[in-house]
């Protein structure tokens, strides 16, 4: 149980363009959304969390407006980088929770996006 | 910040055991602990995840102290393809609030 497709797995996209980031929850339903970044050779980094049909909260430093986080599914988040910037390239994971203790914390594979 | 942490790096040999350490003080009475593995470029993976005491699976051992301060994941008998980050969590799968990771461990093994 628990799986999560991710996809693109990397994407490269000119300064200025915007990028979607699709994550599914393959056999549960997602009622909370998690997205991470990370830098490399750092660690994972909460950007924002969803909850089904509501709008993401979104953690201190990270623009709202730059990164869209859509979760009008219990089965589909999209995360939508608009406007990259070289500096906007990292490893974008998502992590779909299930609500209840019974669901445990799951991870997306990742993208890598990389602005050029 | 994260609610734990752990020693940066460790090296190990093929073979042997590995045992990596994570204090959790302030940890709560809702909380699990859970470990991940990371290799680079992909998104954590599942390993355990305990309560309290002893918790085995088929690839590691999770040592858990009566006052659950801490924890201890233990890796037996480590090969090449285990080098990588291992983070250790704490977190209240009921409240589902989201995961602070710490700087987690990296782990080489080597030949």
């Amino acid at each position: 149980g628990a799986v999560v497709s991710q996809h693109p797995s990397r994407v490269i996209c000119k300064s200025g363009t915007s990028v979607k980031i699709e994550c599914r929850s393959l056999d549960f339903q997602a009622t909370t959304m998690f997205w991470y970044r990370q830098f490399p050779k750092q660690s994972l980094m909460l950007m924002a969390t969803s909850n089904e049909g509501s709008k993401a909260t979104y953690e201190q430093g990270v623009e709202k407006d730059k990164f869209l986080i859509n979760h009008a599914s219990l089965t589909l988040s999209t995360l939508t980088v608009t406007s990259a910037h070289p500096e906007d390239s990292s490893f974008y994971i998502c992590s779909p929770k299930g609500q209840g203790a019974n669901y445990g914390y799951t991870f997306g594979s990742g993208t890598r996006l990389t602005v050029v | 910040l994260a609610k734990t942490t752990q020693p940066i790096s460790m090296d190990s040999y093929e073979g042997q055991e590995v045992n990596i350490t994570c204090s959790h003080n302030n940890i709560a009475t809702n909380d699990y602990i859970t470990w991940y593995q990371q290799f680079p470029s992909q998104g954590p993976r599942f390993i355990i995840q305990g309560y309290k005491t002893k918790v085995t699976n088929e690839v590691a051992s999770l040592f858990i102290p009566a006052d659950r301060k801490s924890s201890t994941l233990s890796l037996p008998r480590v090969s090449l393809s285990d080098t990588a980050v291992y983070y250790c969590l704490v977190g209240d799968n009921q409240a589902g609030t989201a995961l602070i990771f710490g700087k987690g461990t990296t782990l080489s093994v080597s030949s």
